[in-house]
């Protein structure tokens, strides 16, 4: 059964860039699943920002599209998230994921989250 | 995008009752869509996907329905353990969204 860590910085500052890591164990990252991220600022819903292939296929949140990278290492079993320029609005609790590529089916594993906050 | 409207975003309800929520999508998504069990301060659990698919490891008093652009999360006889927030989420097109979520707390 696979299974995420969220690793990365819990203080930003703000117009810095946010990088988090997640971490693949129990399967390899070339298995067929999108890995993803998920952010929930504080007292709010979900938004989803990123998924990406092991075949380097993504597909990104227009609303963050031009801040937001998705990327991959299949070496370390790792996936990436950078958001450059941030501000308090991207202040939240940020999740990585992953779904099964052939099916719609919904975001089967989720790693335990990471809190992110802009500080000014 | 396919906008997502879940009603209601709050409700109050006593142990033993039968709850309905329910997410209307802006266009039609098929069966589509999942819902997620949310506790405070834990990380999303995947419940029901393909609209009616129980996800291993919930219990039967769970169920979903719907095609479309309507669908209902039940839950037959609420029990303690199932306050909690819950999400849906379309995946039929992207940008994958969710919906604002339903707090179900006790009454």
């Amino acid at each position: 059964q696979v299974q995420l860590q969220e690793s990365g910085p819990g203080l930003v500052k703000s117009s810095g860039t946010l990088s988090l890591t997640c971490a693949v164990s129990g399967d390899s990252i070339t298995i067929n699943k999108w890995w993803g991220w998920v952010r929930q600022p504080p007292g709010k819903g979900l938004e989803w920002i990123a998924e990406t292939l092991h075949s380097g296929t993504t597909h990104y949140n227009p609303s963050l599209r031009s801040r937001v990278t998705i990327s991959l290492d299949k070496s370390k079993n790792q996936f990436f998230l950078n958001l450059n320029s941030v501000t308090s609005a991207d202040t939240a609790q940020y999740y990585c994921a992953s779904r099964w590529y052939d099916n719609p089916y919904g975001m089967d594993v989720w790693g335990q989250g990471t809190t992110v906050t802009v500080s000014s | 995008d396919i906008q997502l409207t879940q009603s209601p975003s709050f409700l109050s309800a006593s142990v033993g009752d039968r709850v309905t929520i329910t997410c209307r999508a802006s266009q039609g998504i098929s069966t589509y869509l999942a819902w997620y069990q949310q506790k405070p301060g834990k990380v999303p659990k995947l419940l029901i996907y393909a609209a009616s698919t129980l996800q291993s490891g919930f219990p039967s008093r769970f169920s979903g329905s719907g095609s479309g652009t309507e669908f209902t999360l039940t839950i037959s006889s609420l029990q303690p353990e199932d306050f909690a927030t819950y999400h849906c989420q379309q995946l039929d097109s992207y940008p994958l969204t969710f919906g604002g979520g339903t707090k179900v707390e006790i009454k």
